[in-house]
C-alpha cells in the first residue's frame, strides 16, 4: 500500500526563519496538493502540483514536486506569525493519502 | 454559499452506542469524502464516493458505513461505537476529478467525537 512520510513532524522557528516540510511517497504519484491547517480549524487548500520537476510561488511559500514525481517540498521564506499552522501534503495514486503533517510553530 | 456543513460539531457517545454525522454541500462536487483525524497520525480516509449512489472505502472503513443518497450529502455511520472513534472527523468535497485536472478538497469544520 502507498506509503507517506512528511518529515518533519513538528518545527519551531524564530520569526524571520525558514522552514521546509517534505513528502516523501513510496511509489509515483499523479499529482500532489499541499494543504494548511490552523489550529482548531480545517485543512485549506494552498496549491496543486501536477508535472515532473514543477516549482511553484506563492508569496513567501515555494512548493516543488521532484523529477520522478514521488517526492514534494514546501519551503517558507522569512515565517511570519501567520505560518502557524500544520502542513499536509495529499498525495494522488491510485488511492487518496495525506501525509503526517508538519505543524509549525513560530516563535515571535 | 454554505460551502461544506456537517452536524453535530460535539457529540459524547457511551461504547455501543450508534450514531450518524451528515455532511452536506452546496457547490454540485461529485466527489465527497469522510476522514478523521488523530493527533501525530494526520488525516486518515475512512470513505469517499465519487458520485450519487456510489461509495468506496478509503484507508481506514472498519467500523464505519456511508451513504450518498443525494449528491449533496454524505452520511458517515457508526454502528457500535468504540473507544478507539474517538477522534474529529472531516467531511471534504471536490469537483469531478479530470486527469490532471484541479483536485482542490473543500473541508466542513469538522465533527469532534468522544466515545467514553
Amino acid at each position: 500500500g502507498q506509503q507517506v512520510m512528511q518529515i518533519p513532524q513538528y518545527q519551531h522557528v524564530q520569526e524571520g526563519e525558514d522552514f521546509t516540510t517534505y513528502c516523501n511517497s513510496s511509489t509515483t504519484l499523479s499529482n500532489i496538493q499541499w494543504y494548511k491547517q490552523r489550529p482548531g480549524g480545517h485543512p485549506v487548500f494552498l496549491i496543486q502540483l501536477v508535472k515532473s520537476g514543477e516549482v511553484k510561488k506563492q508569496k513567501r511559500l515555494t512548493f516543488q514536486f521532484g523529477e520522478a514525481k514521488k517526492n514534494s517540498s514546501l519551503h517558507i521564506t522569512a515565517t511570519q506569525t501567520t505560518d502557524v499552522g500544520t502542513y499536509f501534503c495529499d498525495l494522488e495514486g491510485n488511492q487518496f493519502y495525506f501525509g503526517t503533517g508538519t505543524s509549525l510553530t513560530v516563535i515571535p | 454559499n454554505a460551502g461544506v456543513t456537517q452536524t453535530p460539531k460535539f457529540r459524547v457517545l457511551k461504547t455501543g452506542q450508534s450514531m450518524t454525522l451528515l455532511c452536506a454541500q452546496d457547490m454540485n462536487h461529485e466527489y465527497m469524502y469522510w476522514y478523521r483525524q488523530d493527533p501525530g497520525m494526520g488525516l486518515r480516509l475512512i470513505h469517499y464516493s465519487v458520485g450519487e449512489g456510489t461509495t468506496a472505502k478509503g484507508e481506514v472503513p472498519d467500523g464505519y458505513n456511508v451513504s450518498r443518497l443525494k449528491k449533496q450529502n454524505f452520511l458517515l455511520g457508526l454502528e457500535s461505537a468504540a473507544p478507539s472513534q474517538t477522534s474529529v472527523y472531516f467531511c471534504a468535497s471536490s469537483d469531478y476529478h479530470l486527469a490532471g485536472g484541479l483536485n482542490e478538497q473543500f473541508f466542513g469544520p469538522g465533527t469532534r467525537l468522544t466515545v467514553l
